[in-house]
């Protein structure tokens, strides 16, 4: 079965700190993997896909296969990167996305 | 350009009664889904609609029903709401096809039963 996992419910970092919010996938196939932002009370928006290899914001993912994960990172954190932040993963086909629980990013100033 | 719109935003009902949450996409998407979301629970799919005229259930569909009314509309029936169904429900589409861009959400309804 399809999972996803954020092993982190809650990350505090300091303004100007690297980011790193961890996510692993259970998928036997080659998954497609997302991450999705959610600033506070406001809809999910799509950050990055795996497949397009591109920096949004700051923040870069790369697909790890041999370890099963796609950690979402940035150099330096910023007041405005606070939001709860999602990893999700799209089986192959028109099947549904799988979501992790998802990490609350809190950056201190 | 408005992309997925929900209403009503917010919502309060009392046990047992009935409500419909409506969902609408101007971007001629093929899929739509319907997600609840819970503080340490994350995004649980409830129903989904992988194209027009037809509908399966997700991860949690008990005490829901859904009907997608045409390609651009996806509703979400509440028969006897139930304290436990009080949740922000999120509303999403995606294109389909070969290129997978992902889903577009709605604002999201924050639901409370009382």
């Amino acid at each position: 079965a399809q999972r996803v996992t954020q092993p982190e419910k809650l990350l505090s970092v300091f303004k100007g700190a690297p980011v790193e919010l961890k996510c692993n996938y259970s998928y036997s196939g080659s998954p497609e993997l997302f991450w999705y932002v959610q600033y506070s009370r406001q809809r999910l928006q799509l950050l990055l896909r795996h497949i397009s290899r591109e920096s949004i914001k700051g923040f870069t993912a790369d697909l790890n296969k041999g370890e099963t994960s796609f950690h979402l990172k940035k150099p330096f954190a910023q007041e405005e990167d606070s939001a709860m932040y999602y990893c999700a993963l799209s089986p192959r086909g028109n099947t549904p996305l799988v979501f992790g629980k998802g990490t609350r990013l809190s950056v201190i100033a | 350009n408005a992309g997925v719109t929900q209403t009503p935003k917010f919502q309060v009902l009392k046990t047992g009664q009935s409500m419909t949450l409506q969902c609408a996409q101007d971007m001629n998407h093929n899929s739509m889904y319907w997600y609840r979301q819970d503080p340490g629970m994350g995004l649980r799919l409830i129903y989904y609609s992988a194209s027009e005229g037809t509908t399966d259930k997700g991860e949690v569909p008990n005490g829901y029903n859904v009907s997608r009314l045409n390609k651009r509309e996806f509703s979400l029936r509440l028969e006897s709401a139930a304290p436990s169904q009080t949740s922000v429900y999120f509303c999403a589409s995606r294109a389909g096809g070969t290129r997978n861009y992902g889903y577009t959400f709605g604002s999201g309804t924050r639901l409370t039963v009382v």
